[in-house]
């Protein structure tokens, strides 16, 4: 199985800051990688697809990068609907594994 | 609009049997793949099953596999699991995910979710 883990765990930034977030994979993925948000007592929010592509109706403050192993999902000028969790995804290959997530949280 | 509606969470004895639904509406049904996914209480996101567009291709993580049953019907737009032989650990939300392309696991639309709770 793939695992994906992502980096920090946790984060606090402030409303208008920029911030980054990254997944490693255990193994190559090419860019099967996608990007979720998920707010508290939400459902998941699919953000990115294919590392970079931005999913339809997602603003473009939201952006990621990465293939292989090393990917990033950066956020600019954070605003107070953007504390929330964020995960990683592959799909390249079954089981279909997630990160841990990283909590974005208001300093 | 492309909604899904998950529907049959509620509890359960550990050892007993549960099925979920998964209305579809607003995409042709039969042309996407789709996956169930779980999120325990206070925990992230956990894969369980992926079923083709045609229901004849079926993937499951090995925590379920051999107790969960992925289905669909195209003619009635609605994907099912059947979930046996249930556990403590399987208490959880149940989202159903509709892929973004074909049968591809990568998921553009997610259901608000169904809770399901297995206890004594």
């Amino acid at each position: 199985d793939i695992q994906m883990t992502q980096s920090p765990s946790s984060l606090s930034a402030s409303v208008g800051d920029r911030v980054t977030i990254t997944c490693r994979a255990s193994q190559g993925i090419s860019n099967y990688l996608a990007w979720f948000q998920q707010r508290p007592g939400k459902a998941p929010k699919s953000l990115i697809y294919a590392a970079s592509n931005l999913q339809s109706g997602v603003p473009s403050k939201f952006s990621g990068s990465g293939s292989g192993t090393d990917f990033t999902l950066t956020i600019s000028s954070l605003q107070p609907e953007d504390f929330a969790t964020y995960y990683c995804q592959q799909y390249n290959s079954y089981p279909i594994t997630f990160g841990q997530g990283t909590r974005l949280e208001i300093k | 609009e492309v909604q899904l509606l998950e529907s049959g969470g509620g509890l359960v004895q550990p050892g007993g049997s549960l099925r979920l639904s998964c209305a579809g509406s607003g995409f042709t049904f039969s042309t996407y793949g789709l996956s169930w996914v779980r999120q325990a209480p206070g925990k992230g996101l956990e894969w369980v099953s992926h079923i083709g567009g045609s229901g004849a291709n079926t993937y499951y993580a090995d925590s379920v596999k051999g107790r969960f049953t992925i289905s669909r019907d195209n003619s009635k737009n609605t994907l099912y699991v059947q979930m046996n032989s249930l556990r403590a650990e399987d208490t959880a939300v149940y989202y159903c995910a509709k892929s973004h392309y074909y049968d591809v696991p990568y998921f553009d639309h997610w259901g608000q979710g169904a809770l399901v709770t297995v206890s004594s």
